[in-house]
Formats: structure tokens, sequence, C-alpha cells
């Protein structure tokens, strides 16, 4: 079966500080990886895909294949980086199914 | 481009009711999905639209059921509400299938 992990419900830093929200997935093909990002009062939107390799607001996240993992990474933490962050997979292109399966979140609190 | 709409935001219907919502996805998008989302078992996927065919279905009762339109707007309704089903309630639309999908607002459903 699909799913996802994020093992840490809530992760606090200091401004300024590395960050590394943790995911976990368990999948037997080759999927497609997301980071998804919900700051206060605002919707759902996408903040990285795996394939895409971009770099957005300073976040980076790789997909390792054999430690199953896509963590994302920040080297310096900003206060408006404090949200709720959401790791999802989605199974391959060419492979049915299409449908997002999410961890369960972790929000991440910046603090001066 | 407008980004996903949702109406109504917020709603409240008692047990054995049934409430209808709707979704109007970013134009030129073409695939709808659904999505439930609880503090208990978070982000869950509920179905997918595309070119007003369900494409794809997830692991939920019956009573949940939705349509698209040619315009590509989805409407999602569950009959016979159940406490349990109290939650926010996402669409998110992407140009087709596989591609980046966009999360509107949510409605709030409220079941008392």
């Amino acid at each position: 079966a699909q799913r996802v992990t994020q093992p840490e419900k809530l992760l606090s830093v200091f401004k300024g500080a590395p960050v590394e929200l943790k995911c976990n997935y368990s999948y037997s093909g080759s999927p497609e990886l997301f980071w998804y990002v919900q700051y206060s009062r605002q919707r759902l939107q996408l903040l990285l895909r795996h394939i895409s390799r971009e770099s957005i607001k300073g976040f980076t996240a790789d997909l390792n294949k054999g430690e199953t993992s896509f963590h994302l990474k920040k080297p310096f933490a900003q206060e408006e980086d404090s949200a709720m962050y959401y790791c999802a997979l989605r199974r391959g292109v060419g492979q049915a199914g299409t449908a997002l399966i999410f961890g369960k979140g972790t929000t991440l609190s910046v603090s001066s | 481009k407008a980004g996903v709409t949702q109406t109504p935001r917020y709603l409240i219907k008692t047990r054995g009711q049934q409430v209808t919502l709707s979704c109007s996805p970013i134009s030129g998008h073409r695939s709808v999905s659904w999505y439930q989302q609880t503090p208990g078992q978070g982000l869950q996927f509920l179905f997918e639209y595309f070119s007003e065919t369900q494409r794809n279905k997830g692991n939920f009762p019956g009573r949940f059921s939705g349509r698209q339109f040619s315009n590509s707007r989805s409407e999602m309704n569950v009959s016979t509400l159940e406490l349990g089903d109290s939650a926010l309630y996402l669409c998110a639309s992407s140009l087709g299938l596989k591609e980046t999908q966009y999360f509107g607002p949510g409605t709030r459903l409220l079941v008392l």
C-alpha cells in the first residue's frame, strides 16, 4: 500500500537555523513526490515537485529512492516560513492512478 | 487567472440530511479532484473527474458521489450525513490527469 509518513507533527527552530522536514514513503514503483505548504488562512499550495528539481523560497528536496525519503531542507529559516507542510505522493507517469496521497503534515514554527 | 473557487465556504447540516458542494476550476483546467481533510485522518482523496468522467475513486462509502459538467465545474454530494462527515472538503484542479493540482480554499462542513 502507498503511504507517506511525516514523523514530526511540530518542528520549532530559530530564525537563521537550518531546517529539515522529514518525509518517508512506501511505494513499490517509481512515484512522483511533492511538498505542499499551507500558510495561515491561505489555501494549500504547491511548494516543490521532485521532477522539476527547483529551489523555491530557498527550499530544496531530493528524492532518495534507496531510503524512500523526500526530505525538505532550507539552510536558513525565516519567520515567514512558519506554516504547515505536507509531503505527498502520486503514482508516476505511465502508472494508473492520479490521486495524491498526503502525509499528516508538519507544522514549522520559526521564531526570532 | 482566477484560482479555484468553492461554494459555499461554510455549511452547517444535521445528521441524515444531504449536502452538495460546488467547485469551479481554474479556466482551462479539465481535471477536478476532491479531498476530505479532518484532524484525525488528514487529507484523504475522494475522487477525480476528467472530461465529465470519474477517473479515480478513493475509499469512501457510496454516500459520497460527484459529477463534472461540460464546463469542467464539479459538484460533490454527500447523502445521509453522519457526524463523522464534518470536515474541510478541498477541491483541486489541474490541466489534465497527472498535472500539478491547484487547490481551492475549501468548504467547511459541520454536521450536528
